[in-house]
């Protein structure tokens, strides 16, 4: 079954720390790049970052640059993000999902359900 | 790089309805355009990536295309279904960054 499966999600205090996992099934997880995207309550979409197959690219947003780091490790078909210095702007729902290709910008075909993270101030 | 969509749009059932994507600058064309539906409470689904490419299972009801001339994609739904109403997501990408539209709330009347 192709899926992919976040989770590592929770309740998290201002300048705290989570790592979110995401575990891909059904395809051969390292022909794709990878990213993760967010969404904050009631609002819309917001790109996070992506890496490549390899793991040899990778790049982030502005907005959580320095805090976020994408990794990946192709063995275990699993996807990281693990977040530093989180703050109150970071609650949202994150979800992986797969890139359509070998590149990073024929865009996202497969998401997985998203996993909540809530950061209380 | 802004991706500009409608706040919402509306149809009627079997009808057709398009979606427009607008970038502020430069030329759309130079880099993929997607779409992705997302209907209340669930997660993100794809109907269109890399301008106009369907993912399996993904009905042909759903196309994408882009218009130069205009610098803008667009999403047209044609027969449309009441479960076609759900907020729909341009994105395309500036340089090495992804950038999302603000979301366009279909409504199947």
């Amino acid at each position: 079954q192709v899926q992919l499966v976040e989770s590592g999600g929770g309740l998290v205090k201002s300048g705290g720390s989570l790592r979110l996992s995401c575990s891909a099934s059904g395809f051969t997880f390292r022909d794709h790049y990878m990213t993760w995207i967010r969404q904050a309550p009631g609002r819309g979409l917001e790109w996070i970052s992506y890496i490549s197959g390899s793991g040899t690219f990778k790049n982030v947003a502005d907005s959580v640059k320095g805090r976020f780091t994408v990794s990946r490790n192709n063995a275990k078909t699993s996807l990281y993000l693990q977040m530093n210095n989180l703050r109150a702007e970071d609650t949202a729902i994150y979800h992986c999902a797969r890139v359509a290709s070998g590149e990073a910008d024929v865009g996202a075909d497969l998401w997985g359900q998203g996993i909540m993270v809530t950061v209380s101030s | 790089f802004i991706l500009t969509q409608p706040h919402s749009v509306s149809g009627s059932p079997g009808k057709t309805v398009t979606i427009s994507c607008t970038g502020s600058s430069g030329n759309i064309a130079t880099n993929y355009v997607q779409w992705y539906q997302q209907r209340p409470g669930s997660a993100p689904t794809t109907v269109v990536f890399g301008d106009y490419q369907r993912p399996s299972g993904v009905p042909d009801r759903f196309s994408g295309s882009i218009d130069r001339a205009s610098n803008s994609a667009s999403l047209t739904i044609s027969g449309l279904k009441t479960e076609d109403e759900a907020d729909y997501y341009c994105q395309s990408a500036d340089g090495s960054t992804w950038v999302f539209g603000g979301g366009t709330k279909l409504t199947v009347l």
